[in-house]
């Protein structure tokens, strides 16, 4: 069965440092792989996203991700991270003839001054 | 703006009562999701609607239906309901299944049942 593993519900940086944000998924074939955020109050917005090709992708704010088959991962990074990064960030895993997304449990990002 | 429009944003209603969300999906994009979001269960895939017809069930309660329309857009009706049902209900669509598509998701409706 598909899963997908956030192991850090919660994580809290100072404004500047760098962010790492892991996702391990378990699947049976080459999935396609996702990184939405939700702001408080909001809805999912897509950061990135990982289909085929360059196992490293941009993002969008700045974010990237890169893709390890051998470890099942898709960890999100960002090289300096602002107060408005503070979110809940999720990791999400489609598969081909697959008709929805399994999303990870989450991990909110807290930043501070 | 992901172009994915819900109504309404917020919803308060009474046990028992029987309310409907609206979803208008991207221009173009043939297939509507529903997912719930709640404290307790994280994010749960509900449904899946394509071009009108039904093409995958998840977690979905009996008392829950949805519906797509010959204009794509959808509704997800909610009857009974019951204190539990509180939650962010997203609609989401993609050009065609998820496999290989994105997935872009609306700002949610704010369900609230008292």
């Amino acid at each position: 069965a598909q899963s997908v593993t956030q192991p850090d519900i919660h994580i809290t940086v100072s404004e500047g440092a760098s962010l790492e944000l892991r996702c391990n998924y378990s699947y049976g074939a080459t999935p396609y792989l996702f990184w939405y955020v939700q702001s408080p109050g909001q809805g999912l917005q897509l950061l990135l996203k990982y289909f085929s090709g360059d196992t490293l992708v941009q993002g969008i704010k700045g974010f990237e991700a890169e893709f390890k088959r051998s470890q099942s991962s898709f960890n999100l990074r960002k090289p300096s991270v602002h107060w408005s990064d503070a979110a809940e960030y999720f990791c999400a895993v489609g598969q081909t003839g697959a008709n929805n997304l399994f999303f990870g449990t989450g991990t909110r990002l807290t930043v501070i001054p | 703006d992901s172009g994915v429009t819900q109504t309404p944003k917020h919803l308060i209603t009474a046990t028992g009562q029987r309310v409907t969300l609206r979803c208008s999906p991207r221009s173009g994009d043939l297939s509507v999701y529903w997912y719930q979001q709640s404290l307790d269960q994280g994010l749960q895939f509900l449904i899946q609607y394509y071009n009108g017809e039904e093409r995958a069930k998840g977690n979905i309660l009996e008392r829950f239906s949805a519906q797509q329309f010959p204009d794509l857009h959808s509704e997800l009706n909610l009857s009974s309901l019951e204190l539990g049902d509180s939650a962010l209900y997203f609609c989401a669509s993609s050009v065609a299944g998820a496999g290989g598509n994105t997935i872009y998701f609306g700002e949610g409706s704010w369900l609230t049942v008292v």
